[in-house]
Parts: structure tokens; C-alpha cells; sequence
């Protein structure tokens, strides 16, 4: 697509439920990113994938949350047992940087997680 | 860890320039850049800088960098209400791997 697609574009859950968010890269872009938006905190990394490599999951906050990206595309970004420090904004952002060639990220609009 | 810091707030009168400031930790950021969030959008590229320059104009904006100092700003001449946004500076160690955050600078213009 033209753009970097996320869904849903809210979500509010009850504490304890799991939630699944997706990221649509744009079409060839082999990195995707997460990051959390909490309010007044900057963007927080969560989670890098390159190409096929093993994801970088050092941003990760606890063993809660996970990730996956399937066929080198579409990803889930999965929070098990929700708390309500969980409430942020969840962007997720597009690159075709590589480890030798760096090109500018592109964000989707995010999801906006509600845990109540 | 890496961090980046960010003056919280700014608010400037249309017409005047704006200075936004940044101070970073990691001496290997390579690559450095300025995004732009406005209320209920994603996060635009506004700008970026290698570490190997001082300074890029691109139209209003003007990035300066002092490496020694490790702070980077970023100047927009003659701000118009339309730049009222937030924007985040954030710093990259090499080619793809994740880009580290400031808090974002709330930039409000008034008329």
C-alpha cells in the first residue's frame, strides 16, 4: 500500500484480556518497527524485525508482550494479560534500511490502547 | 543506555523563529533526525543530518549539529500556526537498527 497501515485504530480492553495489534508495512520494506507512545514519555522501542533475520526484542517491556512478522510482511504486536500501564499509543514504522544502505522510517498512524 | 533530551515546551509568536534543542548521549550516533507529530497523525520526517556534517537547511528548517557538545537543534524561520506540532529528535548508532526518542518538544505558534 501507499502507506504504513495499523489496526485497529483503538482497541480498549479489560484488564487481564489479550490483545493483538497489526502493523502493514509498506510492500518491499524489509524493516518494521514498534515503539509505545505513553503520555508525556517519548517514543519507547519495543521490537525491530530485519528481513529474516532474528528480531531485535530488546526494547520489549516484559515477557507479556511478543511479536511476530509473517513472511517477511504483515506484523502482531501480542500483550497477554493487559495491565493499564499498558495504555499508550502503539506505532508501528516502515524502513528499506538494511545493516549498509539507511533510509528514512515511515509510521503508521497507531493504535491507541485503552485498558480499563 | 542511550538517551536523548528534549526542552518539553516552546512557544513562539507567528512570524518569529523557532529553536528547538536536543542533547544526546551516544558519541556514535551516525545519523540524526528531526520528526514532526501532529494531534492524531503519525510521525512525519521533517529532516535528518550525518554526523559527519554541521549543518543542513532544507526550505525554514535549519539543522545544526555540534558533535563535540553532542546537541543538535532545529531552527524554523518564520513559523506559522500550521508548524504548532510536536517534534522529536532522535538519534541512530548505524544503518537500520533502531532509532532512539527524545520526549518530544510541544511546539505551540500563536497569531
Amino acid at each position: 500500500g501507499a502507506g504504513v497501515s495499523q489496526s485497529p485504530s483503538n482497541k480498549v480492553t479489560e484488564k487481564g484480556k489479550d490483545v493483538e495489534l497489526r502493523c502493514d508495512p509498506i510492500s518491499g520494506h524489509t524493516a518494521l518497527y514498534w515503539y509505545r507512545q505513553s503520555l508525556g514519555q517519548g517514543l519507547e522501542f519495543l521490537i525491530y524485525f530485519q528481513g529474516n533475520s532474528a528480531p531485535d526484542k530488546s526494547g520489549l517491556p516484559s515477557d507479556r508482550f511478543s511479536a511476530e512478522r509473517t513472511g517477511g510482511s504483515v506484523s502482531t504486536l501480542t500483550i497477554q494479560r493487559t495491565q493499564q500501564e499498558d495504555s499508550a499509543v502503539y506505532l508501528c514504522a516502515s524502513s528499506l534500511a538494511d545493516s549498509t544502505n539507511n533510509y528514512g522510517y515511515t509510521f503508521g498512524s497507531g493504535t491507541r490502547l485503552t485498558v480499563v | 543506555g542511550e538517551d536523548v533530551e528534549q526542552s518539553l515546551f516552546l512557544s513562539v509568536r507567528e512570524g518569529d523563529s523557532s529553536v528547538i534543542n536536543c542533547t544526546y548521549t551516544d558519541s556514535s550516533s551516525t545519523y540524526l533526525y528531526w520528526y514532526k507529530q501532529e494531534p492524531g497523525a503519525g510521525l512525519q520526517l521533517l529532516t535528518y543530518i550525518f554526523s559527519n556534517m554541521d549543518m543542513k537547511q532544507d526550505q525554514r528548517l535549519t539543522v545544526l549539529l555540534n558533535k563535540k557538545d553532542k546537541h543538535l537543534s532545529l531552527r524554523i524561520a518564520d513559523t506559522q500556526t500550521g508548524d504548532s506540532a510536536i517534534y522529536f529528535c532522535a538519534v541512530q548508532r548505524r544503518a537500520g537498527t533502531a532509532l532512539i526518542f527524545g520526549k518530544g518538544t510541544t511546539l505551540s505558534v500563536s497569531s
